[in-house]
């Protein structure tokens, strides 16, 4: 079964500082990740994805099949990136097609 | 462009009742999938519809079911109620054309069973 992983329930860091947010998974086909964004009282936003391979509000994310992994990073964080983030894996076959499998996600706060 | 709009955005019910929800996909999209989310909890799967159709589904009960429509809105419908079912329902749309494409989602509605 796939699952998503995210170790961190909440991070704290700095203005300025680098941030990695991070995420595991687990799924037997060729993965298709994707780290989605909800911001204070707004709605869950796609960020980016492993596929675009874009650079969206400074953040970036490697997907790293050997570790399976798929941590986003920035290397200097702001205060407006506060935000409750989550790790996705596309199931693109079987019974559960189209189906996102989420983690717990991570409460990233950004402090002055 | 208009995105993914959801109604309504508060409802509250008891044990036993039904509910339908409804879902507004984004312009130009042919695809639905709904999520539910627990307080605290990432979003989880309960199904998808393309051209009117159940397209998958994840581990929910039959009690949970749903609709599309010609224009590709959706309905999701819960009968018999429990208490656990007290979650913030998601909507997503998206465009199939022979690949799978990013899911943008609704605001949700928030359901509260007493």
């Amino acid at each position: 079964a796939q699952r998503v992983t995210q170790p961190e329930k909440l991070l704290s860091v700095f203005k300025g500082a680098p941030v990695e947010l991070k995420c595991n998974y687990s799924y037997s086909g060729s993965p298709e990740l994707f780290w989605y964004v909800q911001y204070s009282r707004q709605r869950l936003q796609l960020l980016l994805r492993h596929i675009s391979r874009e650079s969206i509000k400074g953040f970036t994310a490697d997907l790293n099949k050997g570790e399976t992994s798929f941590h986003l990073k920035k290397p200097f964080a702001q205060e407006e990136d506060s935000a409750m983030y989550y790790c996705a894996l596309l199931n693109a076959g079987g019974t559960s097609y189209g189906k996102l499998t989420f983690g717990q996600g991570t409460i990233l706060t950004v402090h002055p | 462009e208009t995105g993914v709009t959801q109604s309504p955005t508060h409802l509250i019910k008891t044990r036993g009742q039904q509910v339908t929800l409804r879902c507004s996909s984004q312009s130009g999209h042919n695809t639905v999938s709904w999520y539910q989310q627990a307080l605290g909890q990432g979003p989880q799967f309960i199904f998808q519809y393309y051209r009117e159709e159940e397209n998958g589904r994840g581990n929910f009960p039959p009690r949970f079911s749903g609709l599309q429509f010609p224009n590709y809105s959706s309905e999701l419908n819960v009968n018999a109620l429990l208490l656990g079912d007290s979650a913030l329902y998601l909507c997503a749309s998206s465009t199939w054309t022979g690949m799978t494409d990013t899911q943008y989602f609704g605001p949700g509605t928030r359901l509260t069973v007493l």
